[in-house]
């Protein structure tokens, strides 16, 4: 079994600001991780993954998440916000089966000016 | 490069009509899937198709049909559209069925049933 808790269904920073959106997880086997970004009116496109290997994953338009194992984590980073980066993002676990992926219920970030 | 093409983009059913979602992908990707979305939860699975030929139930099947028509085309059907089927609906693909392959969504289907 898996499951995915985003923290926070909403996010406020100002433009210039770090974004933290927080995802634990839970899985009974070794997860893949996985952040997308939907904007108004359009699909879920992919901003990062882990699979194995290094534990700081860095994406597109300058995003980055840490898998940190003891802490069941999987939070996404992004050192300076862009009004840009206005969006609903999830965060994703997957076992051994694509088509098992769980997501999670979503955070919508705002980029205040 | 085209992705994960839907049609149509906007659907209005009355109860108990009748519908098939299309979807299309010109990746070359072994597996495809649909999911719904439903305000505050995020995506729900509702078939996938690991590869051509076979199809799977997911999370929440019940109301649906599917059908992989060849290793492009991945079609939704409802048979009898109830309110509860109000949604926005997507399509994905992946190039494998692994769990570490990721998803390559289509802009949705968003579909109203009065």
């Amino acid at each position: 079994a898996q499951s995915v808790t985003q923290l926070g269904s909403h996010v406020s920073v100002s433009e210039g600001a770090l974004v933290l959106l927080r995802c634990n997880y839970s899985s009974s086997v070794p997860p893949y991780l996985f952040w997308y970004v939907q904007y108004p009116n359009q699909g879920l496109q992919l901003l990062l993954k882990y699979t194995t290997g290094a534990t700081l994953v860095k994406g597109i338009n300058g995003f980055e998440a840490e898998f940190k194992k003891s802490e069941t984590s999987f939070h996404l980073t992004k050192p300076s916000a862009h009004m840009s980066d206005a969006a609903e993002y999830f965060c994703a676990v997957s076992g051994t089966n694509a088509g098992k992926s769980t997501f999670g219920d979503g955070t919508t970030l705002t980029v205040k000016p | 490069n085209a992705g994960v093409t839907q049609t149509p983009k906007f659907q209005v059913l009355k109860t108990g009509q009748s519908m098939t979602l299309q979807c299309a992908q010109d990746m070359n990707h072994n597996s495809m899937y649909w999911y719904r979305q439903d305000p505050g939860m995020g995506l729900r699975l509702i078939y996938y198709s690991a590869s051509e030929g076979t199809t799977d139930k997911g999370e929440v099947p019940n109301g649906y049909n599917v059908s992989r028509l060849n290793k492009r085309e991945f079609s939704l059907r409802l048979e009898s559209a109830a309110p509860s089927q109000t949604s926005v609906y997507f399509c994905a693909s992946s190039e494998r069925g692994t769990g570490n392959s990721p998803l390559h969504f289509g802009n949705g289907t968003r579909l109203t049933v009065t």
